[in-house]
């Protein structure tokens, strides 16, 4: 079944510790996303790629970085986590051109860090 | 800048008391206005694209109208199964490569 799988689904870790956030898709999708949501917050995006070795920063300032080695892998990485860290993280995936913006969302990590 | 505001924050429902969602925005030019569903612990799963002013979509219980200020999602005799945070998105032609613009949602809880 076609999907997107985000890995882990919770984290809790200390300052200063390096992360990675996994996010795989099956779909076949060009474009991919991270969203940063906060509970009862807007979504915003903090990075996307349009495919293979093309990655972008988005709206809100991140210190995170991703990376797009295979067009099914999107993993978020964190090189040493603050508190202000603490929040949900989102990929997304959609298919490539035209106006229709059809998001797929996986189940999210909620990172917390004390 | 673009900007989409969702009222109410939250909505209590009794099942079967029809109600409406509102989202409004501001957009240089609307390429498209999104609706999706978010269930605790998930990710938003997609509802409806409208792309011009007197658009309507419908699914089951739900149906999305547009304005060129306006968006509102009607829930018609709701069911406890529609409870589920909504969230309202805008994508402007100025972003080629399609950014999405978020409301915060409107929480719903329908009882039984």
């Amino acid at each position: 079944e076609a999907d997107i799988y985000q890995t882990p689904r919770y984290l809790v870790i200390g300052t200063g510790k390096k992360i990675t956030l996994e996010c795989s898709q099956t779909m076949g999708h060009d474009k991919m996303y991270w969203y940063q949501q906060d509970p009862g917050m807007e979504l915003h995006l903090i990075h996307y790629s349009y495919g293979v070795n093309s990655t972008e920063k988005g709206d809100l300032s991140s210190e995170s970085t991703v990376s797009r080695i295979r067009t099914e892998h999107f993993p978020l990485t964190l090189e040493s986590a603050r508190p202000s860290h603490t929040s949900q993280y989102l990929c997304a995936s959609s298919e490539y051109g035209g106006t229709n913006e059809k998001l797929f969302f996986g189940s999210g990590t909620q990172l917390s860090v004390l | 800048e673009d900007q989409v505001t969702q009222s109410p924050e939250a909505l209590r429902l009794q099942e079967g008391e029809s109600s409406s969602l509102n989202c409004s925005y501001t957009v240089s030019g609307l390429r498209g206005l999104f609706w999706y569903r978010q269930d605790p612990g998930k990710g938003p799963e997609f509802l409806f694209t409208l792309y011009s002013a007197g658009e309507e979509k419908e699914k089951e219980r739900l149906k999305a109208t547009l304005t060129k200020k306006e968006s509102f999602l009607h829930i018609t005799a709701p069911k406890p199964e529609d409870s589920a945070t909504y969230l309202c998105a805008v994508q402007a032609t100025t972003d080629s490569w399609g950014k999405l613009q978020f409301g915060a949602g409107t929480q719903v809880v329908v009882t039984p």
